[in-house]
């Protein structure tokens, strides 16, 4: 176990649903992510909070919506998905959001969501 | 903008093989590279990171270098076991943000 949770694993949901992802680490962390994985495509960076203020949003549509409402939890509301947003989300933790030296991000296990 | 690529593309081995996965960056100016694993059904777990002064880490029987003027880095994997059936990732690091490869996906067969 990496120390980061996420809930639930595994998700279907219809494009008119409206459902949420948790992410909560317990590594004392200050920054968190949001990934994207598609088959057969490279991890995509969706978001960056550092301290609870996010720093980067990379062009992610507004259908994902994220929610950081303290260090530890990270949230990620869903609406009017596509069919095309099935995918593994993966957050991930750091200690700080800078990357040199050896700093490493810690990844949960994912939620594997089905958009129908 | 970083591309990170990943040679092959998947791999299948006989226990007992030593190994080499390929990974190559298009923008030299990072701070690290990371190689990391990821099994079916989790995330992803850490392996090696090389800081960008460094040419090449160790952790048992894994090894992994850096040419970071080439733009490429391998991991090399000594004595093969089934346990090490995963998909290798190579990640490389800006400020804030990590770049990753599509991964090799390595089946070790008994």
């Amino acid at each position: 176990e990496t120390g980061v949770t996420q809930t639930p694993r595994h998700l279907v949901m219809g494009m008119t649903n409206k459902k949420s992802l948790k992410c909560e680490q317990h590594l004392g962390h200050n920054a968190m992510y949001w990934y994207k994985q598609s088959a057969k495509k490279p991890l995509e960076l969706m978001f960056v909070y550092n301290f609870k203020e996010q720093t980067e949003n990379n062009s992610v549509p507004s259908r994902f919506s994220p929610e950081c409402p303290n260090s530890s939890h990270l949230f990620l509301h869903l609406h009017t998905l596509q069919p095309e947003d099935s995918a593994l989300y993966l957050c991930a933790s750091s200690s700080t959001v800078g990357l040199a030296g050896e700093e490493t991000q810690y990844f949960g296990p994912g939620t594997r969501l089905l958009v129908l | 903008k970083q591309e990170v690529t990943q040679i092959p593309a998947a791999l299948s081995v006989p226990e007992g093989e030593n190994l080499v996965l390929n990974c190559s960056f298009t923008d030299s100016a990072i701070y690290n590279l990371q190689w990391f694993r990821q099994d079916p059904g989790k995330g992803l777990t850490s392996l090696l990171l090389i800081q960008s002064s460094q040419r090449e880490q160790t952790s048992g029987r894994l090894n992994a270098s850096l040419d970071k003027s080439s733009g490429r880095s391998t991991l090399y994997i000594a004595a093969s076991q089934p346990g090490d059936s995963a998909t290798y990732l190579c990640a490389v690091s800006g400020y804030s943000t990590l770049t990753f490869g599509k991964g090799t996906m390595l089946l070790v067969s008994p």
